[in-house]
């Protein structure tokens, strides 16, 4: 069973608006949580880390946000671009072992 | 992407041969590692060396096989063992090989196998 799940799956919207994707986790003890944007055969860039302490952090248009105590993170885009369609991946490391656990991904497509 | 090439970006290879993936890197890292990127699924580690000559199976090695003889070069065998190989693969690096060390990826290489 996946230690990460993201939701939803696949989100279409319409250039302009804002969205919200979602990341529960379950890897367990936290050491932090990172989000990744990958464009359509690319390699996955970082957009924001949070460790155990932060609640919010933002990169421009994205914040992001980490409930620790419910093990939830969420990522907000702002003002979507159409250039913001991409997949967006949460990722979370176990502090004991060092490993990091990828979610499936949020497939974004903004519309014009 | 960071300073990490990987070549070709589209291989395709019939059943039963090997074939090795390139993954190269400038950024001064220790660690590098392998990821198998498939459809509806998150990464998952194939292989990983924290410094040159050393590395450790992750997830799912079996039917991989990879050498660090370099400290910039990390490639990657797909052997005729591995039941399943076509898949996109990502190659990335990292200053330090724990959890808070940031990956930095390359940009894939797609192998199709028929």
């Amino acid at each position: 069973k996946n230690q990460v799940e993201q939701s939803p799956q696949s989100l279409i919207i319409l250039e302009g608006k804002n969205c919200t994707l979602q990341c529960n986790y379950t890897v367990s003890p936290f050491s932090n949580l990172r989000w990744y944007k990958q464009d359509t055969g690319r390699g996955p860039v970082s957009l924001t880390i949070m460790t155990f302490s932060e609640n919010t952090k933002s990169n421009g248009r994205y914040t992001a946000t980490l409930d620790a105590d419910t093990k939830q993170s969420s990522l907000h885009i702002t003002a979507s671009q159409l250039s913001d369609s991409a997949s967006y991946i949460c990722v979370v490391s176990d502090r004991d072992n060092n490993d990091m656990r990828f979610g499936a991904g949020t497939r974004l497509t903004v519309k014009p | 992407d960071g300073g990490i090439t990987q070549s070709p970006k589209y291989l395709f290879r019939k059943e039963g041969q090997n074939v090795t993936l390139s993954c190269e890197q400038n950024l001064n890292h220790d660690a590098m590692y392998w990821y198998r990127q498939d459809p509806g699924q998150g990464l998952r580690l194939i292989y990983y060396s924290q410094i040159v000559n050393d590395f450790q199976k992750g997830d799912i090695a079996e039917g991989y096989s990879v050498s660090r003889e370099k400290k910039e070069s990390f490639p990657l065998t797909v052997t005729s063992a591995q039941k399943n190989p076509t898949a996109f693969y990502l190659c990335a690096s990292s200053r330090v090989s724990t959890g808070m060390g940031e990956q930095y990826f390359g940009p894939g290489t797609r192998l199709t196998v028929t």
